[in-house]
């Protein structure tokens, strides 16, 4: 079954302490995989696409990096504006598109 | 970036009337829609996805003749909430991607819908 799992459900940093959020995913196959930001009452942010296993992708304090069964987005030096929810999504190649329920993510001055 | 716009944001409704909200691709065509519905603290639930011109596509168990999709254009979707009850107040997403092969999905702001 097509499904992606994000970990940790909830994350509280303190400003400065980096860290990673993960999204593990199990498709037939892989288009794309996409990271996003979403801030409460709003729509999601588009961050990054990945396309292929051992891909990166920066900007700002975060970096975002793809295997063949998992992605991980890393936030370095997070500050308190980086509090948000990051949601990780798949392509098929059926295109068919799987969102993740998200990592909560808090942090603390 | 790409901007997809809602209409209207907020939108309080008594029960047995519908409601229309409106997904708008501002600076680009979009082929394809997606509407979304998101409980609070939940991800997205996909609604039903729309290529222009033709019918919308559902997710099991989204009502077909509840929950009316129309895409007219390439920069216009609308979805319409008929016979609207309490338990359809939500938070309703859109998004859109221009060419399939690009694959991002760009997100309006939504339109948080309350049922009174």
């Amino acid at each position: 079954e097509d499904q992606v799992t994000q970990s940790p459900e909830a994350l509280r940093l303190q400003e400065g302490e980096s860290s990673s959020l993960n999204c593990s995913y199990t498709v037939s196959g892989l288009r794309g995989l996409f990271w996003y930001r979403q801030d409460p009452g709003k729509g999601p942010e588009f961050l990054f696409t990945l396309y292929s296993a051992g891909e990166e992708k920066e900007k700002e304090r975060l970096k975002a990096t793809l295997t063949k069964k998992e992605s991980f987005l890393h936030i370095t030096a997070p500050k308190p504006e980086d509090s948000a929810t990051y949601l990780c999504a798949v392509l098929s190649t059926g295109n068919q598109f799987y969102f993740g329920t998200g990592t909560s993510l808090t942090v603390i001055p | 970036g790409a901007v997809v716009s809602q209409h209207p944001s907020r939108v309080i409704c008594k029960s047995g009337t519908s409601v229309k909200i409106e997904c708008r691709s501002l600076d680009f065509q979009a082929t394809t829609m997606f509407w979304y519905r998101q409980f609070p603290k939940q991800s997205l639930m996909l609604m039903a996805t729309s290529n222009e011109g033709s019918k919308a596509t559902y997710e099991q168990g989204v009502e077909k003749d509840k929950f009316l999709i129309n895409h007219a254009s390439l920069t216009l979707s609308t979805l319409t909430v008929t016979s609207a009850h309490p338990e359809d107040s939500s938070f309703y997403i859109c998004s859109a991607t221009a060419v399939l092969e690009d694959y991002e999905q760009y997100f309006g702001p939504g339109t948080r819908l309350t049922v009174t």
